[in-house]
C-alpha cells in the first residue's frame, strides 16, 4: 500500500524559507510516477504547486513565480519542497502526492496523497 | 490556465438521493483529462474518477462520471451516509493542473 508522510516546521517567518519532506513508503521513487505538491487554504482552494520524476526532471506552477524548488533523494524515497521568500500567502495546508502524469502533457491527477502538514506563515 | 467552475456550492441532500455536481471548464479539456475527488474533513482528498468517467480503485458503483469539453458531470446515484463531503474536479488536460472550488453535498 502506497504510502505518503509530510514533515517539517509549522511556522515560518516572513521572507524566509519554507521547507517539506515527503517521506514515501509501501513503493519506491524510482518507479514511474511523478511525485507533487498540492496546498490549500480558505482564500485559493487546492493549488498544484509542482511535480517531480525519480530523473531530477519537474514541473512547477507559473503562479509561484520562481520561489519554487523541488528535490527527489532516491536512496531515502523522500522527495522534498522549498518555497522561497514566503508570505502570509502562502498559509495553508500542504499535500505531497503521486501523480499518475500524461507525460505528453506534462500534467496528471494525484491517486495517493499524505495526510497533509499545516504551514503558518508568521512572525 | 483553465478555470473550473463547480455548481452548485452546496447540495443539501437525504441518505438515498440522487447526487448531481457540474464542473465546467474556461476551455475544452484535452482529451477529458478530468477527474473528481472526495474530501471529508480533517482529510486529504480521495480521487474518485479520473480521465472523466473511470472508477479509481476503491469508488463503489453509485459513483458515475460523464461529459467532455467544457462541461463535466458526477452523478452519486443513492447518497450513503459516508458520501456526505466536499467534491472537486481538477483538470490534467494541459498544465497547470486547475482545480475547482468545490461542492459540498450536505445532509438535508
Amino acid at each position: 500500500q502506497v504510502q505518503l508522510q509530510e514533515s517539517g516546521p509549522g511556522l515560518v517567518k516572513p521572507s524566509e524559507t519554507l521547507s517539506l519532506t515527503c517521506t514515501v513508503s509501501g513503493f519506491s521513487v524510482s518507479n514511474d510516477f511523478y511525485w507533487g505538491w498540492i496546498r490549500q487554504s480558505p482564500r485559493k482552494g487546492l493549488e498544484w504547486i509542482a511535480s517531480i520524476y525519480h530523473t531530477g526532471a519537474t514541473s512547477y506552477n507559473p503562479s509561484l513565480k520562481g520561489r519554487v524548488t523541488m528535490s527527489i533523494d532516491t536512496s531515502t524515497n523522500q522527495f522534498s519542497l522549498n518555497l522561497r521568500s514566503v508570505t502570509a500567502a502562502d498559509t495553508a495546508v500542504y499535500f505531497c502526492a503521486r501523480v499518475d502524469v500524461v507525460v505528453v502533457v506534462g500534467a496528471g491527477h494525484f491517486d495517493y496523497w499524505g495526510q497533509g502538514a499545516l504551514v503558518t506563515v508568521s512572525s | 490556465e483553465i478555470v473550473l467552475t463547480q455548481s452548485p456550492g452546496t447540495l443539501s441532500l437525504s441518505p438515498g438521493d440522487r447526487a448531481t455536481l457540474s464542473c465546467r471548464a474556461s476551455q475544452s479539456v484535452n482529451s477529458n483529462y478530468l477527474s473528481w475527488y472526495q474530501q471529508k474533513p480533517g482529510q486529504a482528498p480521495r480521487l474518485l474518477m479520473y480521465v472523466a468517467s473511470l472508477r479509481a480503485t476503491g469508488t463503489p458503483d453509485r459513483f458515475s462520471g460523464s461529459g467532455s469539453g467544457t462541461d463535466f458531470t458526477l452523478t452519486i446515484s443513492r447518497l450513503e451516509p459516508e458520501d456526505f463531503a466536499v467534491y472537486y474536479c481538477q483538470q490534467y488536460g494541459s498544465s497547470p493542473e486547475t482545480f475547482g472550488q468545490g461542492t459540498k453535498v450536505e445532509i438535508k
